[in-house]
């Protein structure tokens, strides 16, 4: 049973760092093609994926905020971490991680979603 | 960048057909799979690889993908079915979300 949750502030100022941390259970970011991505949903809008961290350490960022961004993994404490760097009121969002399943056809997807965290980006 | 459109709302009648589409350039060679959101809670997978149904998606959940449009739809549409959906693929790597359709069911 595939299980995950974020942690961190429920607010921060403005110009601060975020950083909010995925912990998940029922599978292993050691395993041959498993992903795990932060998405985030500012109130009454569309989601966005932030980031995405693979088995292999390899790692993928929305371009629009990828001098921002930065995610990293602790397999042996199943965590993933994510930091936002210079936050803004318009960061304001719920924060998800979420599972990667692939499959061999080349097709995947976020089959497992954490509860999401809100953020508040406010002085 | 890739950007795939979703109508804003769509409306349905109870026990009616429910059609979403998620527009997107040559997005047929592309897969795609779509999520349920209901208000306060995580998006949860209905459809993956354009028309695979997860386990425990009802069989009135169908996908499809062909051309520049993949489409959700829903057969003999629920009250439960009132949600936003997203379509969402992805394009070098880089995941892309549409930007959601509220479906109301009245």
């Amino acid at each position: 049973q595939i299980t995950l949750k974020e942690s961190g502030p429920t607010l921060v100022k403005p110009t601060q760092t975020l950083t909010l941390t995925c912990t998940f259970s029922g599978f292993s970011l050691r395993t041959s093609e498993v992903g795990v991505g932060w998405i985030r949903q500012p109130p009454g809008k569309a989601l966005e994926c932030l980031a995405l961290i693979y088995w292999d350490d390899d790692k993928h960022y929305s371009p629009s905020l990828k001098s921002r961004l930065t995610i990293t993994k602790d397999t042996s404490k199943n965590q993933v971490v994510l930091t936002m760097t210079n936050m803004d009121p318009v960061d304001t969002a719920t924060y998800y991680c979420a599972h990667r399943n692939y499959e061999s056809s080349g097709t995947w997807y976020f089959d497992y979603w954490g509860q999401g965290t809100l953020v508040t980006v406010s002085s | 960048s890739y950007e795939l459109t979703q109508p804003p709302s769509v409306s349905v009648s109870p026990g009616q057909t429910a059609s979403i589409t998620c527009s997107g350039d040559k997005l047929g060679d592309k897969y795609a799979c779509w999520y349920q959101q209901k208000p306060g809670q995580s998006p949860l997978l209905v459809i993956y690889r354009d028309s695979k149904r997860p386990s425990g998606i009802p069989e009135r959940f169908s996908g499809s993908n062909s051309g520049n449009t993949a489409t959700l739809t829903i057969s003999g549409t629920q009250a439960i079915d009132e949600a936003d959906y997203y379509c969402q693929t992805w394009d070098s790597s880089t995941v892309v979300f549409g930007g959601g359709t509220k479906l109301t069911v009245l």
